[in-house]
């Protein structure tokens, strides 16, 4: 089963606006990251989040973390078209487990 | 600069035959992954390597092998291809546990 799940599964925005994308698990975790994954490439590392972290930025990505309720989200701010890509989470297990779980993705489009 | 390729990059074979599917890093990272990526199953890890003799069996190991001989290499052999074996495959690489993942452009591969 799937530690991590992404919600929605499809976002579709106009270029300027901000896209909010979820990440909901079910166990205690370590670490949860983002990834992008442009069409018909590998996946690309965004942001690194700990356990005792609950905001971090990098650019115009912003992601947070509620381990209260397991769940964290990204987001785009002033999005561009060249943000169109699938975006996935994937979570590291806390307990002794070194591999990680993706989720399914959330694929955005931004409209030019 | 340090890289992760895939080779080949696309690949066409047919039920019952043997395939290797190669993967080279030059980031010197100890830890390696491979996964495939289906639609509608996010990315499932196969197997994974924490040096150099060590393998480990991951989500969906069955019809999969993998041997790790130097840091460099992580070939992924499909003893015999089954058309359930059409998928797109990744490979990653990471320096720590739990950590970045880096990932290869990824080979995609049909079994007729």
């Amino acid at each position: 089963s799937q530690q991590g799940e992404e919600d929605p599964q499809a976002l579709s925005i106009q270029e300027g606006e901000n896209a909010t994308m979820n990440c909901s698990y079910k166990t205690s975790i370590n670490n949860l990251q983002w990834y992008r994954q442009n069409s018909g490439r590998g996946l690309v590392h965004l942001i690194l989040i700990r356990s005792n972290e609950r905001e971090k930025h990098s650019g115009r990505l912003r992601v947070t973390l509620d381990t209260s309720k397991k769940s964290s989200s990204l987001l785009i701010t002033a999005s561009r078209a060249a943000d169109t890509a699938s975006y996935f989470c994937a979570t590291f297990a806390s307990g002794g487990s070194y591999i990680p779980t993706f989720g399914r993705g959330t694929s955005l489009i931004v409209h030019p | 600069d340090a890289e992760i390729t895939q080779s080949p990059r696309h690949k066409i074979t047919e039920t019952g035959r043997q395939v290797t599917l190669a993967c080279h890093q030059t980031w010197n990272h100890n830890n390696m992954f491979w996964y495939r990526q289906d639609l509608g199953h996010g990315l499932r890890l196969i197997h994974y390597s924490y040096g150099v003799h060590d393998t480990n069996k991951g989500e969906v190991s069955d019809g999969y092998s993998v041997s790790r001989s130097n840091t460099e290499d992580l070939p992924l052999t499909l003893e015999s291809a089954a058309s359930s074996q059409t998928s797109v495959y990744f490979c990653a690489s990471s320096v720590g546990l739990q950590e970045t993942q880096y990932f290869g452009p990824g080979t995609r591969l049909l079994v007729l």
